[in-house]
């Protein structure tokens, strides 16, 4: 079972660059996140999508943007990278639309750095 | 603002033992907490889901409670072994908040055979 697929699982970035991370489950999950997370502070989350069609900001938005391509696929887009966004980013999945007791399935990680 | 503590941040325990690791957290009115487990260059792996209203969760060699007036949950792992070394990060939702989960740092833990 591939379960959440992230890709790429490294990327180096000069500062200014753009790129889009990747990130799809096969599991029919309708509500699919964003999270960094960064040594001694845990995961934060950056952006999370409800449902197809829909998508709201997290704790840490800004430098982000986010697209729900269709209920399998949520991306992430560094417009214009900076150091600070030198993280490792995990996208995750859950089943159902937000009633809060659902268990969170993650992607083995993108480890971004930006010089 | 709700804050998730996991101290110590590292631990070693030789294999067979029963541990327990730690979660404080400030605010009471949380919705459910997670324990979640992350392996090295890997995602995390939800363990056990404790609701609000229950006071323990179960799952094989692992038991998590959670008592929300002190602000503490504790996972105690029975007779560790070192396929258990990992990391381990306790998550809270906030009764205010049903989408964002708060995370603590984690307790990485090394079992020595």
């Amino acid at each position: 079972n591939a379960g959440v697929t992230q890709t790429p699982k490294f990327q180096v970035l000069k500062t200014g660059q753009s790129m889009t991370l990747q990130c799809a489950q096969d599991m029919n999950h309708n509500s699919m996140y964003w999270y960094r997370q960064d040594p001694g502070m845990g995961l934060r989350l950056i952006y999370y999508s409800a449902s197809e069609g829909t998508t709201d900001k997290g704790e840490v938005p800004n430098g982000y943007n986010v697209s729900r391509l269709n209920k399998r696929e949520f991306s992430l887009r560094l417009e214009s990278a900076a150091p600070s966004q030198t993280s490792v980013y995990f996208c995750a999945s859950s089943e159902s639309r937000g009633g809060g007791n659902e268990k969170l399935f993650f992607g083995s990680g993108t480890q971004l750095s930006v010089l | 603002k709700q804050e998730v503590t996991q101290i110590p941040a590292a631990l070693s325990v030789p294999e067979g033992e029963n541990l327990v690791l730690n979660c404080s957290f400030t605010d009471s009115a949380i919705y459910n907490l997670q324990w979640f487990r992350q392996d090295p260059g890997k995602g995390l792996t939800s363990l056990l889901l404790i609701q609000s209203s229950q006071r323990e969760q179960t799952s094989g060699r692992l038991n998590a409670s959670l008592d929300k007036s002190s602000g503490r949950s504790t996972l105690y792992i029975a007779a560790s072994q070192p396929g258990d070394s990992a990391t381990y990060l306790c998550a809270l939702r906030s009764s205010g908040s049903a989408r964002q989960l708060t995370f603590g740092s984690g307790t990485q833990l090394t079992v020595l055979p």
